[in-house]
């Protein structure tokens, strides 16, 4: 399989713990995304990569938030002292830069979901 | 600050018939348009886009037409079919590929 990958599918932690998502793009994508979905919305756009140089990342949604892309490949999310309110899908996509059907079209994993008891 | 909405969360239709999906945006930066489709546990999977230089794309039983004037894009599905139930997203980006996304809308396609 070549899409995008995403590790864990589901976490469930304790308020307070510390969670680590994994992101594996598509392998000739140079441009990697985090978002956030909640129920009943759209994903919300968190960060995005392109190589290993994260190029935006304010809308983070604190300073518990972090991602990483150390090698241009893969990407990990960490969430720190999660909340209750942390509970959500979170989708990691990814992009060529270089799309040649030049459709703007983003590529996503399956989501990994997020329990915050 | 929602740039982009989808003001209707749920339409259902008789197969066969034509699905109309809605999305208006306030963004005049906007310069590409998507639409995504996602089932229950799966991530969102591309179907169509635009970009702002059309007015219509068309790919097969899929066609979305952008009003740039009212800013405001729309999807039709004709024929619908059973498959084709699933919760639509519209997506907008503006000079990147990062996206902005609506709230989404359930699509019931009845048999």
């Amino acid at each position: 399989d070549t899409g995008v990958s995403q590790d864990p599918r589901h976490k469930i932690t304790k308020r307070g713990q510390n969670v680590t998502f994994r992101c594996d793009p598509i392998s000739e994508h140079n441009r990697l995304y985090w978002y956030r979905q909640t129920l009943g919305q759209g994903p919300e756009f968190l960060t995005y990569f392109q190589n290993e140089a994260q190029l935006e990342k304010s809308r983070l949604l604190s300073d518990r938030f972090s991602a990483e892309r150390p090698k241009g490949s893969f990407s990990t999310l960490e969430i720190q002292r999660t909340e209750q309110g942390d509970s959500a899908m979170y989708l990691c996509a990814s992009s060529s830069r270089l799309d040649r059907r030049n459709t703007g079209e983003l590529f996503f994993g399956e989501g990994s979901r997020l329990t915050v008891l | 600050d929602q740039q982009v909405k989808q003001n209707s969360p749920s339409l259902s239709v008789q197969e066969g018939r034509i699905s109309i999906l809605n999305c208006d945006y306030t963004n005049s930066m906007f310069d590409y348009f998507l639409w995504y489709k996602k089932y229950p546990a799966e991530g969102p999977t591309f179907l169509i886009s635009i970009s702002s230089i059309k007015d219509k794309n068309e790919d097969g039983r899929f066609t979305v037409f952008l009003n740039k004037s009212a800013k405001h894009l729309s999807l039709h599905i004709v024929p619908s079919q059973p498959g084709d139930s699933a919760v639509y997203f519209c997506a907008a980006s503006a000079n990147d590929y990062k996206l902005s996304f609506g709230a989404g809308t359930t699509v019931t396609v009845r048999a």
